[in-house]
């Protein structure tokens, strides 16, 4: 049971571009999380998604950045017109639908954004 | 809001000791904590989960303990190894709103031989 994948691994990026990274929850998660790590800062929240359904977007700027999991295929958080605010990791967490106190998120290794 | 801190921000120990890591959440309404670990440049690695009904739990040289009452957990690690360097992360889970992470700044350790 292979774990939470994401790619790519790094991405570089010149001001301006669009940045698509994905992420494929492990087999049997249907929740998916995206969190960002800035430079020298902590983890935190940006999009909460179920299958076809965004669940919790409070984290997400308003602007340039959107996130999406298809009935098919992997989630997918897209920024536009990148800026170089926007280096940092990102990093994508499943979970199962059970959402009881057991319930346990499984990180992937994260999307390196450079900005240049 | 939730506000999740753990001290001390960064600890360098000699091989060999027993460390203690400290988590403190602010709102004890959570539905479980998880301790992670990342590497520099690597994603995380989830290490223990307490769930909100208990009160610790174990997994080779690692101990969590959860005392939500007190919005604190502590992280024993015994007979620190140089391995043991990392980034230590803890979270909790809320148990209301939405099932997201809220993620403490973590403490950096390093032990070295």
């Amino acid at each position: 049971n292979a774990g939470v994948m994401q790619n790519p691994r790094h991405l570089v990026r010149r001001r301006g571009q669009e940045a698509r990274l994905r992420c494929s929850p492990m087999k049997g998660h249907s929740h998916v999380y995206w969190y960002r790590q800035l430079p020298e800062e902590g983890l935190k929240f940006m999009v909460y998604l179920q299958k076809e359904n965004i669940i919790d977007e409070s984290g997400m700027p308003k602007e340039r950045f959107s996130a999406e999991f298809p009935k098919e295929g992997p989630s997918i958080l897209r920024i536009q017109q990148v800026v170089r605010g926007d280096s940092a990791a990102y990093f994508c967490a499943s979970s199962p639908e059970d959402q009881g106190a057991g319930t346990e998120a499984f990180f992937g290794q994260g999307t390196r954004l450079t900005v240049v | 809001k939730q506000e999740v801190t753990q001290i001390p921000a960064a600890l360098s120990v000699p091989e060999g000791e027993n460390l203690v890591l400290n988590c403190s959440f602010t709102d004890s309404a959570i539905y479980n904590l998880q301790w992670f670990r990342q590497d520099p440049g690597k994603g995380l690695t989830s290490l223990l989960l307490i769930q909100s009904s208990q009160r610790e739990q174990t997994s080779g040289r690692l101990n969590a303990s959860l005392d939500k009452s007190s919005g604190r957990s502590t992280l024993y690690i015994a007979a620190s190894q140089p391995g043991d360097s990392a980034t230590y992360l803890c979270a909790v889970r809320q148990s209301y709103n939405t099932d997201k992470l809220i993620f403490g700044t973590g403490t950096r350790l390093q032990v070295f031989p």
